[in-house]
């Protein structure tokens, strides 16, 4: 029973542009969200999370927004880089458990 | 020097053996966790302890057992291998539950069973 979803597996984005990945959630316990970035042959590395009680945070070119009326969040990345090839895993955590969705694969085009 | 190193990176091994994977942290974290990502690529949590205490254990075959000697460790061993244990494991450790900063993986190991 998958409880956080990404619906889209992959998306291609010129570079300097805006990608925006997409992630919906069921379960309205969840207190963090977050996004991991992921490389061939490596292990899933944090990113940026957002307690469920905002609606924005911001890290330099990353910045993570949570709708919880619709149980929806997104990562925006501005600009995307070539090294933004990766990818992206929306998580969920509570109760020190972390809960992935299946990931979406970015491919910045140059 | 490596946060989270975990041991081997890949482990080839033939149906009913026992095996164990081996997982350090050295970043002072409480709390450890074993992932197991299938060959659709999910991320799925097998088990977590938080001060060497088992916290999580999912539904997860008993043949496969967590072992903490202390906060910084968090071994896995495996026995009677089938399979579908073929898979990418990951160790992860976190301060306190770890939502605000998030876990932090080792490296992952491929374990393939023939």
């Amino acid at each position: 029973d998958q409880q956080v979803k990404q619906n889209s597996p992959s998306l291609s984005v010129q570079e300097g542009r805006i990608s925006i990945l997409n992630c919906d959630y069921t379960n309205s316990m969840f207190d963090y969200f977050l996004w991991y970035k992921k490389y061939p042959a490596e292990g899933p590395t944090f990113l940026i999370s957002i307690s469920s009680i905002k609606d924005k945070n911001e890290d330099g070119r990353f910045t993570v927004f949570l709708n919880k009326s619709a149980k929806h969040l997104s990562l925006h990345i501005v600009p995307s880089q070539p090294g933004d090839s990766a990818v992206y895993f929306c998580a969920a955590v509570n109760d020190y458990k972390l809960s992935f969705g299946a990931g979406t694969t970015v491919t910045v085009r140059a | 020097d490596t946060a989270v190193s975990q041991t081997p990176k890949y482990l080839v091994t033939q149906m009913g053996n026992d095996k164990s994977i081996k997982c350090e942290q050295n970043l002072g974290h409480d709390t450890m966790y074993w992932y197991k990502q299938d060959s659709k690529k999910f991320l799925k949590i097998m088990f977590s302890y938080n001060n060497k205490e088992l916290i999580i254990n999912e539904t997860v075959p008993n043949r496969f057992s967590p072992k903490s000697p202390d906060k910084a460790h968090l071994n896995l061993h495996i026995n009677s291998l089938e399979l579908g244990d073929s898979a990418v494991y990951f160790c992860a450790s976190s301060q306190d539950w770890g939502g605000s900063t998030g876990y932090t993986f080792g490296s992952g190991t491929r374990l393939t069973v023939v």
